[in-house]
């Protein structure tokens, strides 16, 4: 059974840096690609970034030069490092599996950028 | 950037009503677009990619089609725990746009 589980979740200051992770279990991690994407409260959700299986990276323009996402195929960990945090980064963020259209979803891990 | 228009932004149907959800792209996509469903509170859930393949093991009551930029996702005979938020998803590209919305409820 596919499991991702996201967590570091946290309130951080405007212009400050977060590191997100999603443990992921039940498939064969460096094969597949992973995304991150994110909703803020009570809106739509928007794709952040994503990696490939070959370890290829994309992101979105409101994130590129701000946000880098890894893995550690040896921890089968996703990671989303968000530096220079903005009040508009808050967002529940979820990982998900999968290349183009994503077949499973983690539960989500808030963030919220506040003075 | 692939823009995604979904339409209606909110519904109310009746249980066993026929519901229509319309999504289209600002530029040919081909098939590749995605339907997910959310639920409040939770993570969104695949039903349909490449515009008609359902997702196993989502009902068969939900259904999609089109091509290139209209696409449409059809719930043949609403049930109650259908009730959430669907979002269509352009998966032709980076980045991987989603529509804004359409939210169901109960009438």
């Amino acid at each position: 059974e596919v499991q991702l589980l996201e967590s570091g979740g946290a309130l951080v200051q405007p212009g400050g840096s977060l590191r997100l992770a999603c443990a992921a279990s039940g498939f064969t991690f460096n094969a597949y690609g992973m995304s991150w994407v994110r909703q803020a409260p009570g809106k739509g959700l928007e794709w952040v970034s994503a990696m490939s299986g070959g370890g290829i990276t994309y992101y979105g323009d409101s994130v590129k030069g701000r946000f880098t996402i890894s893995r550690d195929t040896s921890k089968n960990t996703l990671y989303l490092v968000m530096d220079r945090l903005r009040v508009e980064d808050t967002a529940e963020y979820y990982c998900a599996k999968g290349w183009g259209y994503l077949e499973y979803w983690g539960q989500g891990t808030p963030v919220t950028v506040s003075s | 950037d692939i823009q995604m228009t979904q339409s209606p932004s909110s519904l109310s149907a009746s249980v066993g009503d026929r519901v229509t959800i319309t999504c289209r792209a600002s530029r040919d996509i081909s098939n590749y677009l995605a339907w997910y469903q959310q639920k409040p509170g939770k993570g969104p859930n695949l039903l349909i990619y490449t515009a008609s393949t359902l997702q196993s093991g989502v009902p068969s009551r939900f259904s999609g089609s089109g091509s290139g930029t209209d696409f449409t996702l059809t719930v043949s005979s609403l049930q109650p725990e259908d009730v959430a938020t669907y979002y269509c998803q352009n998966h032709n590209s980076v980045p991987w746009t989603f529509g804004q919305g359409t939210k169901v409820e109960i009438k």
